[in-house]
């Protein structure tokens, strides 16, 4: 069975902070996905990023970076110098590869992140 | 661009109706999925097409059903209604063609029953 566990349930920092959020699955698949989505307080769930298992190249977007290490089944995610605008929950996912299709996705409960100025 | 839009936004309901709840996927995406994610909690899959074809099915309730139509859009029944079933409804759509791609969300139709 696949699960994905986000041990913090809730973060609060300071606006120029760093922040990392945490993620670790599980999964006896050889062949999977790994997502980030975030879901501001208006509610809609925005694709972050997509990594599959054969990439453990960290990656850095701007503000946000990556680190996949499948040693320990992890999949954090840190922001750089936060702003108000990054409050909100941020969801880790999972997905086992069924011919392409990665939209079947094993959720983390979130983690609700708040960046006071 | 153009992405996954959901109908309606927002509905109330009485308990024992029914409601229909609709997706129009991403142009050229052939995978619909259907969410819900209820107050607080992250979202559990409930069921999926895959060119009009049921593909695989999760936690939905037997008082729900959905189908995919030939314009690949898709709409989720839901008949006798309960107050649990008070949730924000999302729809994703992806494409299997090259390797596929991510699910983009829809922004959601938040459904009250009363």
């Amino acid at each position: 069975a696949q699960k994905v566990t986000q041990a913090q349930t809730e973060i609060s920092v300071v606006e120029k902070e760093d922040v990392t959020l945490d993620c670790v699955y599980e999964t006896r698949d050889t062949t999977y996905y790994l997502f980030w989505y975030k879901q501001p307080p208006s509610g809609e769930l925005v694709f972050l990023i997509r990594r599959n298992s054969f990439d453990e190249q960290n990656e850095i977007s701007g503000r946000y970076s990556w680190n996949f290490q499948k040693s320990t089944s992890s999949f954090n995610f840190t922001i750089t110098a936060s702003q108000v605008v990054d409050s909100a929950v941020y969801f880790c996912a999972l997905s086992v590869d069924y011919g392409g299709s990665q939209g079947n996705l094993i959720f983390g409960k979130g983690t609700k992140l708040s960046v006071k100025p | 661009a153009a992405g996954v839009i959901q109908s309606p936004r927002h509905l109330i309901k009485e308990k024992r109706e029914t409601a229909t709840l609709k997706c129009y996927p991403i142009p050229r995406h052939d995978t619909v999925y259907w969410y819900q994610q209820g107050p607080g909690q992250d979202p559990q899959f409930l069921i999926s097409f895959y060119e009009k074809m049921q593909s695989d099915k999760g936690s939905i309730p037997d008082r729900f059903s959905a189908q995919q139509f030939s314009d690949y859009h898709s709409e989720l029944n839901m008949s006798s209604l309960e107050l649990g079933d008070s949730a924000l409804y999302f729809c994703a759509s992806s494409s299997k063609g090259a390797g596929g791609t991510e699910a983009f969300f829809g922004q959601g139709t938040r459904l009250t029953v009363v």
